[in-house]
């Protein structure tokens, strides 16, 4: 069975610090996706990035980043000079390549609410 | 470009009511996922349709059923409520033919009294 686990319930930092969020996953495919939400008070989640379980590059767009480790099995996403715009809950999920045609099950972490302080 | 949209925005139920809930997906995608957020949870999956059937589904009994429209909309509908079945609805959309990326719907916020 698929799991993810986030092990940081709450982090709360002060603005334009660095923040790391942790995202740790288990699954017997091994070809898999693995993704980050965001998901603001609004409820909305918000696509962040989609990386494949063959592509172990780092990758960086603007302030976030994201640090991928098949051998560790994890998935960490670090937010630098964070703004309180920044502030939500976010994410972690897993899927399997598609086996069924038009089946795509995402399996969710519980999710690391983030709070930046000014 | 119109993302995802669902409605209602908030629903206040009874036990043991019926109730429906309604996705258009994001304009090109063929493809609708339910999915079930608890406060303070991550979402957990319900089901996903495809080509009007369902192709996948999550752990969840049968009072829960869906449709898709030949307009590719959804709907998901919970029968005899229980207070549990209070939570956040998200649905969300993607293009069969297209990256394997979800993307969500603000949600129905039910409510179980």
């Amino acid at each position: 069975a698929q799991k993810v686990t986030q092990a940081q319930t709450e982090i709360s930092v002060v603005e334009k610090e660095d923040v790391t969020l942790d995202c740790v996953y288990e699954t017997r495919d091994t070809t898999y996706y693995l993704f980050w939400y965001k998901q603001p008070p609004s409820g909305e989640l918000v696509f962040l990035i989609r990386r494949n379980s063959f592509d172990e590059q780092n990758e960086i767009s603007g302030r976030y980043s994201w640090n991928f480790q098949k051998s560790t099995s994890s998935f960490n996403f670090t937010i630098t000079a964070s703004q309180v715009v920044d502030s939500a809950v976010y994410f972690c999920a897993l899927s399997d390549v598609r086996k069924i045609q038009g089946a795509q099950k995402l399996v969710f972490g519980q999710g690391t609410r983030l709070t930046i302080n000014p | 470009d119109a993302g995802v949209t669902q409605s209602p925005t908030h629903l206040i139920k009874t036990r043991g009511q019926q109730v429906t809930l309604r996705c258009s997906p994001k304009s090109g995608h063929d493809t609708v996922s339910w999915y079930q957020q608890a406060l303070g949870q991550g979402p957990q999956f319900i089901f996903q349709y495809y080509e009007e059937e369902e192709r996948q589904r999550g752990n969840f009994p049968d009072r829960f059923s869906g449709h898709q429209f030949p307009n590719y909309s959804s709907e998901l509908n919970v029968n005899a409520l229980l207070l549990g079945d209070s939570a956040l609805y998200l649905c969300a959309s993607r293009r069969l033919a297209g990256v394997d990326t979800q993307y969500f719907g603000p949600g129905t916020r039910l409510t179980v009294l």
